[in-house]
């Protein structure tokens, strides 16, 4: 069955120090792919996302994600967090380029001093 | 300007009653949808129109009709409301040549 894995609900990160989210997804074939973050009370903004080409993708706020088609894999990164960066955040996929998203469980990032 | 609005934000409601919650887009997108977020967090497609015509129509109860009076609208309308509607739910819209989507800020519907 097509799924979308994020393994860790839960990530506390000290501010200044990386951040690295983890996605898996299973389907036939290469998905476009996407990172949302959802501040609390809002919407999903669009951190970045892949559909073909270099499989290191830049994004906004820093974060930047690495396609790794062998792992089908589509990891979340960010050198130095900042508080601001406390959120949730999801990986999507739309197998079929319909815009039909399917999201994974989500992973809630705190950020400590 | 807001890109995505969505109305009311909040809707607090007894079960068995009818409501409505209203989307519109600024981005001239032609394809719209709903998603549903659950108390897990869990977001799930529902709806999605292109140019108001139905085009994605998920496994959801008929007691949620979605109606798009032109492409930059689309309504969703529950009847005979139930506890598990509780959720927050999400208009979107999608521009073709990103396959960006869009998403509003959501409306939390309570169901008591």
């Amino acid at each position: 069955a097509q799924s979308v894995t994020q393994p860790d609900i839960h990530i506390t990160v000290s501010e200044g120090a990386s951040l690295e989210l983890r996605c898996n997804y299973s389907y036939g074939a290469t998905p476009y792919l996407f990172w949302y973050v959802q501040s609390p009370g809002q919407g999903l903004q669009l951190l970045l996302k892949y559909f073909s080409g270099d499989t290191l993708v830049q994004g906004i706020k820093g974060f930047e994600a690495e396609f790794k088609r062998s792992q089908s894999s589509f990891n979340l990164r960010k050198p130095s967090v900042h508080w601001s960066d406390a959120a949730e955040y999801f990986c999507a996929v739309d197998s079929d380029s319909w815009g039909k998203l399917q999201f994974g469980a989500g992973t809630q990032v705190v950020v400590t001093p | 300007d807001t890109a995505v609005s969505q109305t009311p934000k909040y809707l607090v409601t007894q079960m068995g009653n009818d409501k409505s919650i209203k989307c519109e887009q600024n981005l001239g997108h032609d394809t719209m949808y709903w998603y549903k977020q659950d108390s897990k967090k869990f977001l799930k497609i529902m709806f999605s129109y292109n140019n108001k015509e139905l085009i994605i129509n998920e496994t959801v109860p008929n007691r949620f009709s979605p109606k798009s009076p032109d492409k930059a609208h689309l309504n969703l309308h529950i009847n005979s409301l139930e506890l598990g509607d509780s959720a927050v739910y999400f208009c979107a819209s999608r521009d073709i040549d990103t396959g960006e989507l869009f998403f509003g800020e959501g409306s939390r519907l309570t169901v008591l």
